[in-house]
């Protein structure tokens, strides 16, 4: 069964900074892959996918991702994060022959001047 | 613009009431979603539906129902409300295909007492 792995339920990081937010998954085929961000009172937006071929996809707002299959992660990153990045992000993961996706449990993130 | 809606915003209801929440897109989509969303646990499926007259139960699909006459709604009944089902409810579409992510809706806030 699918499932999808966000260790960090809470990371906080200075204006500035790099980020780094985990996700790992558990499927047996390649999987397609997601990034989505929910600022507060507000529905998920799409940050960026993964479905084939380049290994590191770029998204909105600067954000970007890598897929490593030998470590099934697709950690998402950000070389400086801006105030506006506070927010909850969630990994999701859709399997091949279905249109569900499976949702991690997702990182919130503070970020502090 | 093609968007998707959700309404009641913010509802409060009593236990034992039966509650609908709408769920218009305006995409064309064949998906549709319904999750909920709680501290600790992430989105997860109550139910879904891959085209009109189709329903399937997902993760936490007791003490809800969906029916879809046309393309364009999902409605979400609580048969009869619990203290439980207080959460945010979210509402999301996506085209067929799992590479195809899905929109959201900005949610609705239910409170059962």
């Amino acid at each position: 069964a699918q499932s999808v792995t966000q260790p960090d339920i809470h990371i906080t990081v200075s204006e500035g900074a790099s980020l780094e937010l985990r996700c790992n998954y558990s499927y047996g085929a390649t999987p397609y892959l997601f990034w989505y961000v929910q600022s507060p009172g507000q529905g998920l937006q799409l940050l960026l996918k993964y479905f084939s071929g380049d290994t590191l996809v770029q998204g909105i707002k600067g954000f970007e991702a890598e897929f490593k299959r030998s470590q099934s992660s697709f950690n998402l990153r950000k070389p400086s994060v801006h105030w506006s990045d506070a927010a909850e992000y969630f990994c999701a993961v859709g399997q091949t022959g279905a249109n569900n996706l499976f949702f991690g449990t997702g990182t919130r993130l503070t970020v502090i001047p | 613009d093609a968007e998707i809606t959700q309404s009641p915003r913010h509802k409060i209801t009593e236990t034992g009431r039966q509650v609908t929440l709408a769920c218009h897109q305006t995409w064309n989509h064949n998906n549709m979603f319904w999750y909920r969303q709680d501290l600790g646990h992430g989105l997860r499926l109550i139910h879904y539906s891959y085209g009109v007259h189709d329903t399937n139960k997902g993760e936490v699909s007791d003490g809800y129902s969906v029916s879809r006459s046309n393309t364009e709604d999902l409605p979400l009944t609580l048969e009869s409300a619990a203290s439980s089902q207080t959460s945010v409810y979210f509402c999301a579409s996506s085209r067929d295909g799992t590479m195809y992510e899905q929109y959201f809706g900005p949610g609705t806030r239910l409170t059962v007492t």
